[in-house]
């Protein structure tokens, strides 16, 4: 089956302006996560789904991000008034269920330029 | 506050030559330890992972040993080729929400 795929792979955007990316977890998981990568700052967690609900938010860095997951499956993270340190690349991963073992799958990421 | 650690930073080996890769966390209350795989440009590919109640996983030439008391996981790479060299990262799921904690990563390069 498919993989976690992000869209798009790569935006460059003015700083100001709103950028929306979007991830398909593999289907029937049920947790999302998405993290961001920047240089210096290493891979980070941003924020937890378990279906459509976010039950840990604790990892956005500020009011101007925000994230909705619909139908338990496809989910959109929006940045909004972007500013230049919000550069990096912004990864999702999905697994079964956030409780028991299970691994998590990465997709391959989009990289954010705020010029 | 659980913290990931790994060492070293970087590493270059010639081809052939078996490697380990060290990973330290703070807090031993984990429920898992899982190692991946980045090549430049790419997102994340899962190579082992290893239960808290588990010692160790193996996966062809990779073997991952965990030692939650002391915390401490070493990833062992035999026999390695110039197809291993990528950015090797250890992320321990710490918390009933399953998010992960990485740590900064190994970046290896094998020389042929």
């Amino acid at each position: 089956g498919a993989g976690v795929s992000q869209s798009p792979s790569n935006k460059v955007t003015e700083k100001g302006k709103d950028v929306e990316l979007r991830c398909d977890p593999i289907s029937g998981h049920t947790a999302l996560y998405w993290y961001r990568q920047s240089l210096g700052q290493g891979l980070e967690f941003l924020i937890y789904f378990q279906g459509n609900s976010a039950p840990d938010k604790s990892g956005l860095p500020s009011d101007r991000f925000s994230a909705e997951r619909t139908g338990g499956s496809v989910s959109t993270l929006t940045i909004q008034r972007t500013q230049q340190e919000d550069s990096a690349v912004y990864l999702c991963a999905s697994t079964l269920l956030a409780t028991g073992g299970y691994e998590q799958y990465f997709g391959p990421g989009t990289r954010l330029t705020v010029t | 506050k659980q913290e990931v650690t790994q060492i070293p930073a970087a590493l270059s080996v010639p081809e052939g030559e078996n490697l380990v890769l060290n990973c330290s966390f703070t807090d031993s209350a984990i429920y898992n330890l899982q190692w991946f795989r980045q090549d430049p440009g790419k997102g994340l590919t899962s190579l082992l992972l290893i239960q808290s109640s588990q010692r160790e996983q193996t996966s062809g030439r990779l073997n991952a040993s965990l030692d939650k008391s002391s915390g401490r996981s070493t990833l062992y790479i035999a026999a390695s080729q110039p197809g291993d060299s990528a950015t090797y990262l250890c992320a321990v799921r710490a918390g009933n929400t399953g998010k992960l904690i990485f740590g900064q990563g190994t970046t290896l390069q094998v020389k042929p």
